[in-house]
C-alpha cells in the first residue's frame, strides 16, 4: 500500500519567515497531491494541490513542487503569518494515507 | 464550511455501547470516506463508499461497520467501544473516486468520548 512520509513533524518559525514541509511517497502510480491545514479541534481544510502532469503551483503565498522522479513534494509558505499556526496534512494519492503531519507554530 | 455535515457533533458513551455516526455529502458528490483521529495523531483512513458500494478498506477494525444509503448519507457505525476508540471522526466526500477527480472536503468531525 502507499506510505507517505511527512518531515519534520513540528516546525517553529518566526513571523515573515518562509517554512517549508516535505513529503515523499512510495507510490509511483500517485498521481494526485494535496495539503491539508487543520486548525486545533477543526475539520482538515484542504489549501492547495498539484497533479503529476505539474511540476510547480503556486497560490499568493503557498506553493506546491513536485518532484515525480525522487517521489517527493513540498509545500511552501512564505511570509508567515501567526494564522499560518496549524498542523499541515500532506497526501499522495492513489490510495487513502496521509502523512503524519506537521505541526507549524508561527512566532510572532 | 464545505457542505458536507456531520452529526453528532459531540458524543459521550459507556464502554462496551454501540453509537451511529452520520455523514451526508456535498451535493452532487458520490464517494464517501471515513476516517479517524487520535488525540494529536493523524488521519487514519478507515473505509470508502462510492454510490452506495464500499470501493476500499483501510485500518477499520471488526467491531465497526459503515454504510451509504440510497440518499448518498453514510452511517459509521461502532459497537462494543474501548476507551481508546475515542477520537475524532471525520467523514469527507468526493465527485468520484478516481484520482483526477479525488479531491476530498471533509465534514467538522463527531468527536467519540468513551468513558
Amino acid at each position: 500500500g502507499e506510505n507517505v512520509e511527512q518531515h519534520p513533524s513540528t516546525l517553529s518559525v518566526q513571523e515573515g519567515d518562509s517554512a517549508v514541509i516535505k513529503c515523499t511517497y512510495s507510490d509511483s502510480a500517485s498521481n494526485y497531491f494535496p495539503w491539508y491545514k487543520q486548525e486545533l479541534g477543526k475539520r482538515p481544510q484542504l489549501i492547495i494541490d498539484i497533479r503529476s502532469n505539474v511540476g510547480e503551483k503556486k497560490d499568493q503565498r503557498i506553493a506546491v513542487t513536485l518532484n515525480k522522479t525522487a517521489k517527493h513534494f513540498s509545500l511552501h509558505i512564505t511570509e508567515t503569518q501567526p494564522e499560518d499556526s496549524a498542523v499541515y496534512f500532506c497526501a499522495a494519492r492513489g490510495k487513502f494515507y496521509f502523512g503524519s503531519g506537521t505541526k507549524l507554530n508561527v512566532k510572532p | 464550511d464545505s457542505g458536507v455535515t456531520q452529526t453528532p457533533k459531540h458524543l459521550i458513551t459507556a464502554t462496551g455501547q454501540r453509537v451511529t455516526l452520520r455523514c451526508s455529502p456535498r451535493s452532487g458528490d458520490l464517494s464517501v470516506y471515513w476516517y479517524q483521529q487520535s488525540l494529536d495523531q493523524g488521519l487514519q483512513f478507515l473505509i470508502q463508499y462510492y454510490n452506495g458500494e464500499e470501493r476500499a478498506k483501510g485500518n477499520i477494525l471488526e467491531r465497526f461497520s459503515a454504510q451509504q444509503f440510497p440518499d448518498l448519507h453514510s452511517e459509521l457505525n461502532l459497537s462494543s467501544l474501548e476507551l481508546g476508540d475515542s477520537a475524532l471522526y471525520f467523514c469527507a466526500s468526493s465527485v468520484a473516486f478516481g484520482a483526477y477527480t479525488d479531491t476530498q472536503y471533509f465534514g467538522p468531525g463527531t468527536r467519540l468520548t468513551v468513558l
